[in-house]
């Protein structure tokens, strides 16, 4: 079956720091791969996606790059937030053409950055 | 562009109890999902529609879970009768027109008790 794995948290960091998340999966078929994030009393945010191997998603200085190979997806950010601290979800989905298909999702990982 | 909107953002019950939660999608996403959020956990699907047409409902608890989308714009989702372990955070989502992204609402928290 199709499934994703993240890193287990809490991670703690400090401002400025460099931030990874691991992430891999588990899929039949080709997947379209997703970061989402949930700051504190909000819902899901679609943070970046890559929809094929070797595409890189980015966003506000989030990155992240489809690796085949290792079937992996790993979330990085060079230099942390104080308001970047949230749960972070990585998610696959699979279909024909990975549209309109539900979104599978790891646990998440909580992320705090401290002044 | 408005988000995809849901109520109410809280609910108390009492187990055996019966609950609805409403969901309105983005303008002209035609597919809409329900899923439900367990604490510490990740999202897992309930139910997809595509317009008003049931997708897939196969992680749906039939027996007390049911779900429409009658005029294929916004959907309910009820409980009856709620169990302890259906507290949970029920999340709504629409994907955009290319299929590929989700957009989802701030969720509604069912606690029951």
């Amino acid at each position: 079956g199709n499934s994703v794995t993240q890193m287990e948290g809490p991670v703690t960091l400090s401002e400025e720091a460099f931030l990874t998340i691991n992430c891999t999966y588990t899929a039949t078929g080709y997947p379209s791969l997703f970061w989402y994030v949930q700051y504190p009393g909000e819902g899901l945010q679609l943070l970046l996606k890559a929809t094929k191997a070797d595409d890189k998603g980015s966003n506000k200085g989030f990155e992240a790059t489809y690796r085949k190979e290792t079937t992996s997806f790993h979330l990085e950010k060079g230099s942390v937030q104080v308001s970047d601290s949230a749960v972070y979800f990585c998610a696959l989905s699979v279909g024909p053409f990975s549209g309109n298909t539900p979104l599978v999702f790891g646990k998440g990982t909580r992320l705090s950055v401290i002044a | 562009e408005a988000g995809v909107a849901q109520s109410p953002r809280y609910k108390i019950i009492e187990k055996r109890q019966s609950v609805a939660f409403w969901c309105n999608p983005i303008s002209g996403h035609a597919t809409l999902y329900w899923y439900q959020q367990i604490l510490g956990q990740g999202p897992k699907l309930l139910i997809q529609f595509q317009n008003n047409g049931v997708v897939d409902d196969s992680q749906l608890p039939k027996d007390r879970f049911s779900a429409e989308r009658l005029k294929g714009v916004d959907s309910t989702l009820k409980i009856q009768p709620a169990k302890l372990e259906d507290s949970a955070v029920y999340l709504c989502a629409s994907s955009s027109p290319d299929g590929v992204s989700q957009y989802f609402g701030p969720g509604t928290r069912l606690t029951v008790t």
